[in-house]
């Protein structure tokens, strides 16, 4: 059974709309990530989390934020939607500490097209 | 700033064979972390098999392997007796150790096609 999983899987906005993507984890992980996937640019983080309450801007932060409410979720806000926030969105959760904590695990991905 | 290249962006081989993908980075880091997941067509990521700077050993996990060529900055996949399932698009990726534990940097992806 899926550990991370991601919604909406599909989603079409309109520019300046405003767009939660959402992630609900079942690792007990302390660590989230968002992370956006383009084609020739591999994946790139764009904000992270060590925890509830905690949101910290990753590589390309802007035009996005970040809500953490709880161990288990992980939003990704985009409050005033641009075409070039059209992307396929990853969320990834991660132990934080220890050998493993590099070791990410990733849900299935959220695909965005702004029109 | 850190730097992970694939110059390979796609592999065709017959299976049962055995496949190198290539990956060099840039770090001043003395110590980092260095990593290879793997996305499938339905777009699952998932992790394969890590390497760490300080180890001499290169890494090994069921059919995959890695050629750690440290002061070549290299860091090459290998995969033996390969299957029509391992056709997928393999990222390399980096994490220095300064830097936040998951924060990654990704290269763009070497697409391995297997055929029978």
């Amino acid at each position: 059974e899926a550990a991370v999983t991601q919604s909406p899987r599909n989603k079409v906005a309109v520019t300046g709309g405003k767009v939660t993507l959402s992630c609900n984890q079942t690792n007990n992980h302390n660590n989230m990530y968002w992370y956006r996937q383009d084609t020739g640019h591999g994946l790139r983080l764009i904000h992270y989390s060590y925890g509830a309450g905690s949101t910290e801007k990753g590589d390309i932060p802007d035009g996005y934020k970040a809500s953490r409410p709880s161990q288990e979720n992980f939003s990704l806000i985009l409050e005033l939607a641009t075409p070039s926030q059209t992307s396929v969105y990853f969320c990834a959760s991660g132990a934080g500490t220890g050998y493993s904590g590099n070791t990410l695990y990733f849900g299935e991905g959220s695909r965005l097209i702004v029109v | 700033a850190q730097k992970v290249t694939q110059t390979q962006t796609s592999i065709s081989v017959v299976e049962k064979t055995t496949v190198t993908m290539d990956c060099v980075y840039e770090t001043r880091d003395s110590s980092y972390f260095l990593f290879w997941y793997k996305q499938t067509a339905s777009g699952e990521i998932v992790f394969l098999i890590r390497q760490d700077s300080y180890k001499k050993e290169n890494a090994t996990v069921g059919h995959y392997s890695l050629n750690f060529q440290k002061p070549k900055s290299s860091i090459g996949l290998i995969i033996t007796a390969t299957q029509i399932e391992d056709s997928a698009v393999y990222f390399c990726a980096m994490r220095e150790r300064p830097q936040v534990v998951g924060q990654l940097t990704f290269g763009r992806g070497t697409r391995l096609q297997v055929y029978a």
